[in-house]
């Protein structure tokens, strides 16, 4: 069974810009969760969305937005970025809904923002 | 709000010894505890997890121990091997959503 799959893997972009991520859950999971990665902060939860629904949300701010298409796949899009989103997104999937899942993450976007 | 971190940043052992890595965490409200592993260039790897109703649980070469008095969790891994060398965090879930400590860095030496 194939993994947890993100697209792109790496992103330069500049301040100002949007940007779209993209991540493909495992076959038949229907939850998938975002979270950002940086050093000085650690994983933190960005939102997840099961159904197609979001389901709960971190508390960020909203320039960063999701959504969920019927197929299970998720986007993420983060609008006039700044310099403090260079970051490692990850997202994760797994089976139901309810944080108390096993969560099985992709290998991340990294994205650079100059 | 809620705050899980790690005792140490970073760890060092030796290969074939048993590494011991802590978290702490705030809210004792939090009842679903992970461990992650995360190699270099990958996401993070789930290893471990237990639940509050329980302080002890075992996987292969890995136990995790759970202390609510204290709020202190720890994983600890037998005969480490070089394969180990990752950064680990652990993540508390309150009902609502994971916070995640920001990791040691476990090194082993051959």
């Amino acid at each position: 069974k194939a993994g947890v799959t993100q697209t792109p893997r790496y992103l330069i972009k500049t301040r100002g810009q949007q940007v779209t991520l993209s991540c493909s859950p495992i076959s038949g999971h229907r939850s998938v969760s975002w979270y950002q990665q940086t050093p000085g902060q650690g994983l933190q939860f960005l939102f997840e969305y099961f159904s197609e629904t979001q389901r709960n949300k971190g508390n960020f701010p909203g320039r960063f937005s999701g959504r969920q298409f019927s197929n299970s796949r998720s986007e993420m899009n983060v609008s006039t970025l700044e310099l403090g989103d260079s970051a490692l997104y990850l997202c994760a999937s797994s089976l139901g809904t309810g944080l108390h899942n096993e969560q099985f993450f992709g290998p991340g976007t990294r994205l650079t923002v100059l | 709000g809620e705050s899980v971190g790690l005792h140490l940043p970073t760890l060092s052992v030796q290969e074939g010894d048993n590494s011991i890595i802590n978290c702490a965490y705030s809210n004792s409200a939090s009842d679903y505890f992970i461990w992650y592993k995360q190699e270099s260039g990958k996401g993070p790897q789930f290893i471990i997890d237990i639940r509050s109703n329980m302080d002890k649980r075992q996987g292969q070469r890995v136990t995790v121990l759970l202390n609510k008095t204290v709020k202190h969790l720890s994983l600890q891994i037998a005969a480490t091997q070089p394969g180990d060398s990752a950064v680990y965090f652990c993540a508390e879930n309150t009902g609502n959503q994971f916070y995640f400590g920001t990791g040691t860095s476990l090194t082993v030496i051959p």
